[in-house]
């Protein structure tokens, strides 16, 4: 399972749009991105997955260049409600769903 | 929508209980996962199931052991809880071994005094 790097936290403001970086060098072919969200004493919740180029859906887009190396997930117009810890992670499908989970990016919107 | 829930969200337990947590999901999915999470640790998963009856370790299993007797049913056991153990603990299901949409219950924060 390929090691992801994430920034610890951001900030932001209200209706900005709001980008997220992870670097996964020693991605595998057979790998996909996954994004997760956890809001404060709540398990986490798939926000989106991808393999290659662009992923968008009604929560937010991802973005993956042709290296695969690094992906970002976009979020588009912020609200307070936004405020929570995101996860990258990085796996392929013969590993029966196991996912590793790093430290997060702490994103913290203010009005 | 899928739903997971777990036994309880608070919990407090002495050093050596014997200690059940238990986590029903509702979709029929073939996989279960029990995680904890600690500040500064991130989610790290303890043990998993694939089926009934099965399971395989996790990155942390040590003191700790899991029963998957129903489909729809993954119970955590600490078979002798220590201090060091208290922790948030999330289980978490999904609908087979070729998706990494897994469905979160709420946790269970245990204490162990």
């Amino acid at each position: 399972l390929a090691k992801t790097t994430q920034p610890i936290s951001m900030d932001s403001y209200e209706g900005q749009e709001v980008n997220i970086t992870c670097s996964h060098n020693n991605i595998a072919t057979n790998d996909y991105i996954t994004w997760y969200q956890q809001f404060p004493s709540q398990g986490p919740r798939f926000i989106i997955q991808g393999y290659k180029t662009k992923v968008t859906n009604e929560v937010a887009s991802l973005f993956i260049p042709a290296d695969r190396k690094s992906s970002t997930l976009s979020l588009p117009r912020v609200s307070l409600s936004d405020t929570a810890v995101y996860y990258c992670l990085v796996g392929g499908h013969n590993q029966g769903g196991k996912l590793i989970f790093g430290q997060g990016t702490e994103l913290s919107v203010k009005p | 929508d899928v739903k997971v829930t777990q036994s309880s969200r608070y919990l407090v337990k002495r050093t050596g209980e014997k200690v059940f947590l238990e986590c029903v999901q509702d979709m029929d999915h073939e996989n279960m996962f029990w995680y904890r999470q600690d500040p500064g640790l991130g989610l790290r998963l303890i043990y998993f199931s694939y089926d009934v009856k099965m399971k395989e370790k996790g990155d942390i299993p040590e003191g700790y052991s899991v029963s998957r007797e129903k489909k729809e049913r993954f119970s955590l056991i600490l078979e002798s809880a220590s201090t060091n153990q208290t922790s948030m603990y999330l289980c978490a299901s999904s609908p087979g071994q070729d998706t990494y949409e897994q469905y979160f219950g709420p946790g269970t924060r245990l204490t162990v005094t």
